[in-house]
């Protein structure tokens, strides 16, 4: 099945400085990345999406690339701001067989006024 | 809540007892899911169903049960054979895109508290 690794589990950053969270998959097959976003006590919301025809998307601050080749897709958030404090999920799409996501473990990220 | 609702918001459950939780959409999604929460942990299948009348068990799936009857509906019941259950709870659905990939939908979830 597919396999998804997120790293940093923890990222502390200057309020106004980027923020970078990786993830790479296993499942050559899969064909959809979405990203989220989750405060504490809430549920998770989409945040953006990338399928695996583009190599990159942006939406204001917020932008993903992906790298099919080397099997790993990155979220970019720009001037960081308080609010952007939250976890933030990755996941993976495999069409072949399981028709659901996979999800990293989580990236923490603290924006520091 | 945007199409999927969960309830209750809080739960209590005793030893022994078993509990219901529920997940009701209104997106007419074909698959729908259930996932588990520990505080500062990721995202734990425990089943889903992709179709009515049909479900897959996930990757935590023991002392859990749940049904499809209807598509709208996909409730999940935590068993007493389910030892630490105190968690929260998430349930999400998505149109079934078999091959092309959705984003999940999630409901504002249900904390179930052992007592």
């Amino acid at each position: 099945g597919e396999n998804v690794e997120q790293h940093p589990s923890t990222l502390s950053v200057q309020e106004g400085d980027s923020a970078v969270i990786k993830c790479t998959y296993s499942d050559s097959a899969s064909n959809y990345f979405p990203w989220y976003k989750q405060e504490l006590g809430k549920r998770p919301q989409l945040i953006i999406d990338i399928r695996s025809n583009v190599g990159e998307k942006k939406d204001q601050r917020i932008a993903v690339t992906l790298n099919k080749t080397a099997k790993h897709f990155s979220l970019h958030i720009t001037e960081t701001q308080p609010e952007d404090s939250a976890v933030y999920f990755c996941a993976a799409y495999s069409g072949a067989g399981s028709y659901q996501l996979t999800f990293g473990k989580g990236t923490k990220l603290s924006v520091i006024p | 809540d945007g199409g999927i609702t969960q309830s209750p918001k809080y739960l209590f459950r005793k030893e022994g007892q078993n509990v219901t939780l529920s997940c009701e959409q209104n997106l007419n999604h074909d698959a729908m899911y259930w996932y588990r929460q520990d505080p500062g942990q990721g995202l734990r299948l425990i089943y889903y169903s992709q179709i009515v009348n049909d479900f897959q068990k996930g990757d935590i799936a023991e002392g859990y049960s749940v049904s499809r009857e209807k598509k709208e509906s996909f409730p999940l019941t935590v068993t007493s054979a389910q030892k630490n259950p105190t968690a929260f709870y998430l349930c999400a659905s998505t149109p079934q895109g078999q091959g092309a990939g959705y984003g999940y939908t999630f409901g504002s979830g249900t904390r179930l508290t052992v007592v």
